[in-house]
């Protein structure tokens, strides 16, 4: 069956350092991934996503890189602040699913030290 | 203002008490799904909704039901409350026009069950 995970519970980070936060998946169906970032006390907040025919995605200070060979993906953060610190999530979906169906990692803490 | 809102935020209740948390959502999407986080665990899918005629179990279904009142309201019962039901509670949507669609989540309630 499906499994998403992560390398690790936590990360710290000095602020202004690059974070990477990584996921194992398992099901070589999955075709669409999504991180997510969890504040306290709040939902969680779509980061960035990317297909499966793609190896790499970036945004506004975010990369997503997707190896398919291992099946690992990972977020990278550049120029971490503060506001950055959070729990994030990586989900997958299983190209076989109709109807978007995701399956969530556990998340990575991530904090961010001045 | 916020596009999927959840009520109430939070409530503390009893063994045994029926309760209702409520969803409503303004994106227009006819896709809808509770969660349940604990503590160290990634997201788990308790119901979805395809649309209003649409109920489906998820992969934690027992001990809850739900209701799917109009496109824009999905509400999660738990019928007699226990306390291993103690956890955040999360409402999403989709839009399935989309063919990779991510979720939108709303900001969760806190349940507590002594």
């Amino acid at each position: 069956g499906e499994s998403v995970g992560l390398h690790l519970p936590t990360l710290s980070v000095q602020e202004g350092d690059n974070s990477i936060i990584n996921c194992a998946y398992s099901n070589s169906a999955s075709d669409y991934f999504i991180w997510y970032k969890q504040e306290s006390g709040k939902g969680p907040q779509f980061i960035i996503d990317i297909r499966s025919n793609m190896d790499k995605r970036q945004g506004q200070r975010v990369t997503v890189l997707l190896n398919k060979t291992v099946k690992h993906l990972s977020l990278q953060i550049a120029a971490t602040q503060p506001g950055d610190s959070a729990v994030y999530f990586c989900a997958e979906r299983d190209r076989g699913s109709t109807l978007g169906r995701l399956y969530f990692g556990r998340g990575t803490q991530l904090t961010v030290w001045p | 203002d916020a596009d999927v809102t959840q009520t109430p935020r939070n409530r503390i209740t009893k063994t045994g008490k029926r309760i209702m948390l409520e969803c409503s959502q303004t994106k227009g999407h006819d896709r809808m799904y509770w969660y349940r986080q604990d503590p160290g665990l990634g997201l788990r899918l308790i119901y979805y909704s395809f649309d209003v005629k649409d109920i489906n179990k998820g992969e934690i279904s027992d001990g809850y039901s739900v209701s799917r009142q109009a496109q824009a309201k999905f509400s999660l019962s738990l019928e007699s409350a226990i306390p291993n039901q103690t956890a955040l509670y999360f409402c999403a949507t989709s839009d399935p026009r989309q063919d990779y669609n991510e979720q939108f989540f709303g900001p969760g309630t806190r349940l507590t069950v002594l």
